[in-house]
């Protein structure tokens, strides 16, 4: 069973085009992340949602739209992609907000390639 | 600010061999610490974590970290390294204001050799 599950894994596109990332977990958990791996292996926070409530944003370009229609599930869009937004996306869930010391699963990530 | 060292880009060690990956952070009050593992092409994977008590704490896999407060240090140590402990080590601390934020640090490649 997939816990914390992303589509696609791979993701070639222009840039300039409108592209979207879907995670879904099945652990009943109430906060999930996206976060991004560049090109060094660094991995930043991006965004937080808990309980289709959006908690962190960080700094991100506007371009980037999380979208939560329900707890399991946290969608990425990103508009007019240019180069810099090639990276690897994680998703990730944790139990509740509110206490740092939960456990976050991750996702397998979604390799995404802008031309 | 919050952040994370791993000193160690990249480190090779011998199958059988001890290995120590080591963890600074910078941190004003009790820091909630974590050691993450990516296998190649995977996601991330908890091997343990610290947020009180007792300093030595242990994890999945044979892996073990020691929480130093005085040098700000929370190494990864494991007695045995195995060809599968191949994989990229992620040292985090939880961010301030309980948002779930994790701060990770750069990251250490660990290669083994046979």
């Amino acid at each position: 069973d997939t816990a914390v599950s992303q589509t696609p894994k791979y993701l070639v596109t222009q840039m300039g085009n409108d592209k979207s990332i879907k995670c879904e977990q099945n652990l009943g958990h109430d906060t999930m992340y996206w976060y991004k791996q560049d090109s060094k292996k660094f991995l930043k926070i991006m965004f937080s949602y808990n309980n289709k409530e959006l908690i962190i944003n960080e700094t991100v370009p506007n371009r980037f739209s999380p979208k939560s229609p329900d707890k399991a599930h946290l969608n990425l869009h990103i508009n007019s992609l240019e180069l810099g937004d090639s990276a690897v996306y994680f998703c990730a869930s944790s139990h509740d907000l509110g206490r740092s010391t939960d456990t976050q699963y991750f996702g397998p990530g979604t390799r995404l390639t802008v031309l | 600010a919050q952040s994370v060292t791993q000193p160690d880009i990249h480190i090779t060690v011998s199958e059988g061999a001890s290995l120590e990956l080591r963890c600074n952070y910078s941190y004003g009050a009790t820091p909630y610490l974590f050691w993450y593992v990516q296998s190649p092409g995977q996601g991330l994977q908890l091997l343990l974590k610290y947020f009180s008590g007792d300093t030595l704490v242990q994890g999945i896999k044979g892996f073990e970290a020691e929480f130093k407060r005085s040098q700000s240090s929370f190494n990864l140590r494991k007695p045995s390294v195995h060809w599968s402990d191949a994989a990229e080590y992620f040292c985090a601390v939880g961010g301030s204001g309980n948002t779930g934020k994790l701060i990770f640090g750069q990251g250490t490649t660990l290669q083994v050799k046979p």
